[in-house]
Parts: C-alpha cells; structure tokens; sequence
C-alpha cells in the first residue's frame, strides 16, 4: 500500500547550523504534504505544508521542499535552536487520511 | 483556549477490561480521528469520523470501538479483544472542506498501559 518512509532516523546538529530533513513518498495520487513536529509526551504539531502544485514553501524559520519527479519531500529548519529538538514526521493526506512515516529524531548540540 | 482536550493523560487497564478514552473538541470540526502510535514508529489510523453518527475503520481497528454522537466528541474504547493496547493514543481533528480538510490538529495523547 501507499506509505511514507524517512532516510534518516536521527539527526544531530550543532545549534546555529542548518537541518535538514529528509522523507520519501510512495503515492504519487497525494497532492498535499504537512510536516509535523512531535516532542516528548505530546501531540504533534503542525509546521508547514506543501500542495504538489509547489516546489518550495517558506515558513518562518522552516522551509519545505517537494520533487514530485523523484518522490521526495524536506524540511529545512535555518539556525537551529534547542527547542527544535523533537522527532519530525511527514505525512501525506490521501483522501481524508494522513499517512505518516516513521520520523526522524533531531537532536541540537549546545 | 480553543483545541482538543484528551483524558486522562495515563491510563491503566486491567486483563479482560475494557477502557475508554476520552476526546474533546471546539473546533467545530466535522472530522475526528484516533491514531495509535508505539515507541519509535509513526502514527497508525484505528478509526475516524468524518460527520456526527458516521464513522469508518482504520488501519489497525480491530480490538476498538468508537461512536460519534456528538459533533465535539469522539471517544475511543479499547476492548479486551485487543490483545496488545500498551500505546500512546492520539486524537486529532480536522475541518472537511477546501484545504482545512488536510491539515489535521492533535490533541496531547493520553498513554495506555497493561496492569
């Protein structure tokens, strides 16, 4: 079936420099993307979106990009902060459901 | 504040009970979901409702129940047919139109364990 998958399962980055993270899509049919950011014990939390009309969507601080051709979604966090340690899922809605990946832990070094 | 509302934040259950979890919105979203999700791995769809007194099965419903009575409440039994319930459990709600159909909001999970 349709699923989503992330490369990378943790992320370790000093604070200050870019991260960026990585997710790949199956179902070519989906045509909107969320990143989702989860910390401990919580829920996750919307960041940003993307239709597949777009290649590039800017948020603040965070910035997704979509490659339709090759399946491939990612979320670039510029200066990255201790609060930006949380496992990041990506989804894809197909319709009315999200299909997440298995995430990726981002851990910031002081 | 408005948002989702889930309780109780821990939960215990006992061999051969049943638990239910609760799920609150004022949103005013039609859409309500239930996700399961286990250490390390995403979310898993067990059920969800898209309009008051409708909903369909997930991807891993068996061993649930649910009911949709109410626009602002979905609430989630685990039964005693579900033999592993040990999981975080996350309810989330979304609008039904135009874009609010996709982005969906979660509310902080409530974690069930086995006595």
């Amino acid at each position: 079936g349709e699923s989503v998958g992330l490369h990378l399962p943790t992320l370790s980055v000093q604070e200050g420099d870019n991260s960026i993270i990585n997710c790949a899509y199956s179902n070519s049919a989906s045509d909107y993307f969320i990143w989702y950011k989860q910390e401990s014990g919580k829920g996750p939390q919307f960041i940003i979106d993307i239709r597949s009309n777009m290649d590039k969507r800017q948020g603040q601080r965070v910035t997704v990009l979509l490659n339709k051709t090759v399946k491939h979604l990612s979320l670039q966090i510029a200066a990255t902060q201790p609060g930006d340690s949380a496992v990041y899922f990506c989804a894809e809605n197909y319709s009315y459901k999200l299909i997440f990946g298995s995430g990726t832990r981002l851990l910031v070094r002081p | 504040d408005g948002g989702i509302t889930q309780s109780p934040k821990y939960l215990f259950r006992k061999e051969g009970q049943n638990v239910t979890l609760s799920c609150e919105q004022n949103l005013n979203h039609d859409a309500m979901y239930w996700y399961r999700q286990d250490p390390g791995q995403g979310l898993r769809l067990i059920y969800y409702s898209q309009i008051v007194n409708d909903f369909q099965k997930g991807d891993i419903a068996e061993g649930y129940s649910v009911s949709r009575e109410k626009k602002e409440s979905f609430p989630l039994t685990v039964t005693s047919a579900q033999k592993n319930p040990t999981a975080f459990y996350l309810c989330a709600s979304s609008g039904t139109g135009g874009v609010a159909k996709n982005i969906q909001y979660f509310g902080a999970g409530t974690r069930l364990s086995v006595l």
